[in-house]
């Protein structure tokens, strides 16, 4: 079974700083997808990044990127230049290729942007 | 047009009721999920289904029984709730099994 570990429950930071975000999982599988998702208050989770294991390149989308270390398991999300639209909660999520567990979500990151 | 809808948003019961959550999603996807978030915000997956088949039934009671009379629709039937099932259950449906999953807005049940 596979397992993620987000180890920030929550975090603020001022309005335009840089975030970063961790997660951490465990599996025995060679080839998944991770993922984070964002949910801010109106309670819509909404997908924010995506990464295929077997790529090597950090996927980025505008001001969100990931740091995706295979080896050590690791899968960091980057936010730059935060606006206050960024307050949210974040789940990091597994998918095993193939999909046949559906996602195994982390605990989430309640991040906090302050104007 | 919403993409994954669910219906009601929000569905206020007693202990002991039948209750049942539609999903639909006018996406053409081919699979469809259910998810519980519980109170502390955690997200676990219930059911899934791929082409009306059943593909994922995580442990879960047996009153919990869902249904899926085409493609588009996956419902969510729960027999005699208890305290226990208080939650926001999400339905979500994805191109294939391997594709990103886009969520519904989530029915939020409360059981006094």
């Amino acid at each position: 079974a596979q397992t993620v570990t987000q180890s920030q429950p929550e975090m603020s930071v001022q309005e335009a700083e840089t975030v970063t975000l961790s997660c951490t999982y465990d599996t025995s599988e060679n080839n998944y997808y991770l993922f984070w998702y964002k949910q801010p208050p109106s309670r819509q989770m909404i997908l924010v990044i995506r990464q295929e294991a077997y790529k090597q390149q950090n996927a980025t989308e505008n001001r969100f990127s990931v740091n995706f270390q295979k080896a050590a398991k690791s899968f960091s999300l980057k936010i730059s230049d935060s606006q206050l639209g960024d307050t949210a909660m974040y789940f990091c999520a597994f998918m095993k290729y193939g999909g046949a567990d559906g996602l195994t979500f982390g605990k989430g990151t309640h991040l906090i942007i302050q104007p | 047009d919403t993409a994954v809808s669910q219906t009601p948003k929000y569905l206020v019961t007693q202990m002991g009721n039948d209750k049942s959550i539609k999903c639909e999603q006018n996406l053409g996807h081919d699979t469809m999920y259910w998810y519980k978030q519980d109170s502390k915000k955690f997200l676990k997956i219930m059911f899934s289904y791929n082409n009306k088949e059943l593909i994922i039934n995580e442990t879960v009671p047996n009153r919990f029984s869902p249904k899926s009379p085409d493609k588009a629709h996956l419902n969510l039937h729960i027999n005699s709730l208890e305290l226990g099932d208080s939650a926001v259950y999400f339905c979500a449906s994805s191109r294939d099994r391997v594709s990103p999953q886009h969520f519904g807005d989530g029915t939020r049940l409360s059981i006094l």
